[in-house]
């Protein structure tokens, strides 16, 4: 597609429940971000990809969350046992190389209730 | 205190006006950007700087490295310009640290 593109949109869960975010990334981008932003603030760095490699994870709040992009395209971001707390905006960025610019995704905006 | 800092926080504007955010680090980068988010939620990059000044349209974005200091500026603002500006600083490795945005508002 011409843009980061993410799904859902919109995901409401109830406390516990886990939820899967999906982000595909602009064709031929090697590097790939999940950021979290709260209400209010700035996004936070989650986790980065490179290829199909998780080169950093230092940003996962917790071992609730977990990252994969296994084929070093699209990636999917999953949150185990929800919490209110975990409701945010969870973006997607992807770019080219560590030189060059980053472009984001609309962003999954999570309820959790 | 914050890695990133901008300043003001939020900003109300007639239309016409000149407008400055500014934006302050404390660690060494690689690139700062410039960055648009609208309301929900999607971001737009404006400008990735290094050194010097970049201009786009009505958009100037300058960085002085020695200073660790960055400014965007919007020349004869307007309401469509309304949205939170974001500045963003890239330091060891590829992540991204963000400032805590300004919520600017173009009255027409």
């Amino acid at each position: 597609g011409a843009g980061v593109s993410q799904s859902p949109r919109y995901k409401v869960a109830k406390r516990g429940q886990d939820v899967a975010l999906r982000c595909d990334p602009i064709s031929g981008h090697v590097s790939l971000f999940w950021y979290q932003q709260a209400l209010g603030q700035g996004p936070e760095f989650l986790t980065y990809f490179q290829n199909e490699a998780q080169l950093d994870k230092s940003g996962l709040p917790s071992d609730r969350f977990f990252a994969e992009r296994p084929e070093g395209s699209v990636s999917t971001l999953k949150i185990q046992r929800t919490q209110q707390e975990d409701s945010a905006v969870y973006l997607c960025a992807s770019s080219l190389g560590e030189a060059t610019g980053a472009f984001f995704g609309q962003g999954t905006r999570l309820t959790v209730v | 205190k914050n890695e990133v800092e901008q300043s003001p926080q939020n900003l109300t504007a007639q239309e016409g006006e000149f407008i400055t955010i500014n934006c302050s680090y404390s660690v060494g980068i690689s690139a700062l950007h410039w960055l648009q988010q609208h309301p929900g939620g999607g971001i737009v990059s404006l400008f990735m700087l290094s050194s010097g000044k970049k201009k786009h349209g009505r958009l100037i974005a300058t960085i002085n490295i020695q200073e660790k200091h960055s400014s965007l500026h919007i020349t004869a603002s307007h309401p469509r310009d309304s949205a939170v500006y974001i500045c963003a600083v890239k330091t060891s490795g590829s992540r991204l640290t963000f400032g805590e945005g300004t919520q600017l508002t173009v009255n027409p």
